[in-house]
């Protein structure tokens, strides 16, 4: 069965700084890797995803995240964070399911953003 | 264009209880998954409806649980009798194919005292 681990549970940067979110994930054929956002009130949105391809992907709001399969991780990165970052982040691996991504979730990275 | 909606935003009931939550998919999506995140911990699957069959409820915990989306539209996941353990928050999703980006809901908060 797969698994994701977010090592993280709160972070906390400044406004203009760099971000990185860690994900490792475990899973037993070519993953499927997403990051997905959940804004205060809102549903999860998502980010980026990786299927195949370029290991570089880039998503919305600035976002990109570098699958490496050497280290099993899928890392969310953003050269410089705005107050409306924060949120909290989760990364996902999906399995297929019967032609369905189910996504398997990892506990949530809350980002806060000190001005 | 509206995106998913759910209802209530937040239910309180008591332990014994039937709470009936609901999730409206955008329109023309006939894949509709429900999940839940118990507070603290991953969300969770718990299954997925094409149209108005059940393409997966290997995620159901148990019984109490019964999740039905007739019509194809809208769909209801009622709990009876709730336990203290069924709390936490119940988001839907849906998506216009199976391997579609899922548009999630903000959720139902629910709280059994």
């Amino acid at each position: 069965a797969q698994s994701v681990t977010q090592p993280d549970i709160h972070i906390t940067v400044s406004e203009g700084a760099s971000l990185e979110l860690r994900c490792n994930y475990s899973y037993g054929a070519t993953p499927y890797l997403f990051w997905y956002v959940q804004s205060p009130g809102q549903g999860l949105q998502l980010l980026l995803k990786y299927f195949s391809g370029d290991t570089l992907v880039q998503g919305i709001k600035g976002f990109e995240a570098e699958f490496k399969r050497s280290q099993s991780s899928f890392n969310l990165r953003k050269p410089s964070v705005h107050w409306s970052d924060a949120a909290e982040y989760f990364c996902a691996v999906g399995a297929d399911s019967g032609g369905s991504y189910i996504p398997t979730f990892g506990r949530g990275t809350s980002l806060i953003v000190h001005p | 264009e509206a995106g998913v909606t759910q209802f209530p935003s937040h239910s309180v009931i008591e332990k014994g209880q039937t709470v009936t939550l609901r999730c409206d998919p955008i329109s023309g999506h006939d894949n509709l998954y429900w999940y839940r995140r118990v507070m603290g911990k991953e969300i969770k699957f718990l299954l997925h409806f094409v149209k108005e069959s059940k393409q997966d409820e290997s995620g159901m915990p148990n019984n109490r649980f019964l999740a039905e989306r007739t019509g194809g539209t809208y769909s209801t996941l009622k709990v009876q009798p709730a336990e203290l353990e069924d709390s936490g928050v119940y988001f839907c999703a849906s998506s216009w194919g199976p391997r579609g980006e899922q548009f999630f809901g903000p959720g139902t908060r629910l709280t059994v005292l």
